[in-house]
This record gives structure tokens, C-alpha cells and sequence, in this order.
């Protein structure tokens, strides 16, 4: 079956910007959540969605947001843009149940310049 | 902060087994011990997990303490692609199935041939 898929695999912003990710789960998953993966701070948890509801946020400014669509194709926003935000952006889908795994896609390399 | 506790780096030659160690002191009994590891240029990928007995899939092996205070991933015979970083992680079962992995710095394995 086809993986988590995020889209683009690459962007390059400058300050100031806004940018919008995309992530669709694995088909059947309903939980979606979206890390940032930098050389700095590792791998940080930003929020989580189910079925269309964020259930879980970590400790990102209020410029990070998301949703969920009905398909549960999740997106992922950042708005005015810092140097601070290159990152790679990973996004994992699950089926939400205790005593499964998540799946995760190959990750969003956004730079800012 | 995280909760689990692993070396920064280890080695292991070719075709020999490695054990990666994890420390997970505070582990309530809802915990779930989660295993992955991420290759260069990829998101994490799934390897195993268990929360009170020993389990062994067609990636690893993980060993669990009687007390659950840490665990051992066991690849059996490591190969070139076993090259990575490997992160140890507990999922509270209760939450509803919710996936906020709080990721530490995982160790990163070298396999020398």
C-alpha cells in the first residue's frame, strides 16, 4: 500500500513569508502528527490531529498551525517566516489505536533565507 | 523532556549482532516501549515495540527488563543498511491513542565493514 506521502519534498522561502505543508496518511489512518527535525534541537513534536480535531500541540509559537480535511489529509502552516524555521518537517499517520505504530513520510526540507 | 536515556553513538562490525541500550527509569505501566531508527535522508521508520515481554519481528529483537526500567534492541546480524540513528521511546497506551513521541537524541550506529 502507498506510504505517507508529503508534498513539496523541497521549498525555499525568505523571511517573512508564510508556507503550507502537505501530508497525506496511509489510507485508513486517521491520526496525523507533524514533527520539525533540526540539527540543533532533533526531532520536536508540533501537533496532532484526529479526525479532523488537534489533540495534541507541543511547544511551538502560535506562527505553527494545522488542520485536518475530512480524508484526513492533513496541512501544516507557517506564517512570518524566520531563519530559525529550516527545518525538515516530518509528518507520521496512524490508525490510533494503543498497540500500533505510526508511519512516517519523507519529510518536507524547507530553508529560509 | 525526554524520557528514555541512550548512548550517543556505537559501532558494531558486519554480520555481527548489536545490542542498543535504553534507560526508561520513570516508565509508568501504561508505556509502551517504541523502537525507531532514521536513515540518512528519511523520516523514522518503524522497527518494534512491546511493553512488558520480550518480542521479536523480522527487523530486531527487543529485550525488556522484569522491571521495565530499560530495554534492549537486538539487530542479530548487522548489516550496512543497519546504519543509523536508532530512538527509544515510550507511547502512554492511555492516551487515547494519541502519537506525541517525545523523541531524545537516539544513538547513532556505525557498521563497519
Amino acid at each position: 500500500k502507498a506510504g505517507v506521502t508529503q508534498t513539496p519534498r523541497y521549498l525555499i522561502k525568505t523571511r517573512g513569508q508564510q508556507v503550507t505543508l502537505s501530508c497525506s496518511p496511509i489510507s485508513g489512518h486517521r491520526s496525523v502528527s507533524w514533527y520539525q527535525q533540526t540539527p540543533g534541537q532533533g526531532l520536536q513534536f508540533l501537533f496532532e490531529y484526529f479526525s479532523e480535531t488537534q489533540r495534541n500541540k507541543g511547544n511551538f509559537p502560535g506562527r505553527f498551525s494545522g488542520r485536518q480535511f475530512s480524508n484526513s489529509r492533513s496541512e501544516m502552516n507557517v506564517s512570518t517566516l524566520e531563519l530559525g524555521d529550516s527545518a525538515l518537517y516530518l509528518c507520521a499517520s496512524s490508525f490510533s489505536v494503543a498497540n500500533t505504530e505510526a508511519f512516517f513520510g519523507q519529510g518536507t526540507r524547507l530553508t529560509v533565507v | 523532556d525526554a524520557k528514555t536515556t541512550q548512548p550517543n553513538s556505537m559501532e558494531s562490525n558486519e554480520e555481527e549482532p548489536v545490542h542498543l541500550p535504553c534507560n526508561h527509569s520513570t516508565i509508568s505501566g501504561t508505556d509502551y516501549i517504541h523502537w525507531y531508527r532514521q536513515l540518512p535522508s528519511q523520516g523514522p521508520e518503524y522497527v518494534i515495540h512491546g511493553l512488558t515481554s520480550n518480542v521479536n519481528n523480522r527487523m530486531a529483537s527487543l529485550a525488556i527488563a522484569e522491571d521495565r526500567k530499560s530495554s534492549t534492541l537486538i539487530l542479530h546480524r548487522a548489516t550496512l543498511r543497519d546504519a543509523a540513528v536508532y530512538y527509544c521511546i515510550l507511547r502512554d497506551s492511555t492516551t487515547s491513542g494519541t502519537y506525541k513521541y517525545i523523541f531524545g537524541t537516539g544513538t547513532r550506529l556505525k557498521v563497519l565493514a
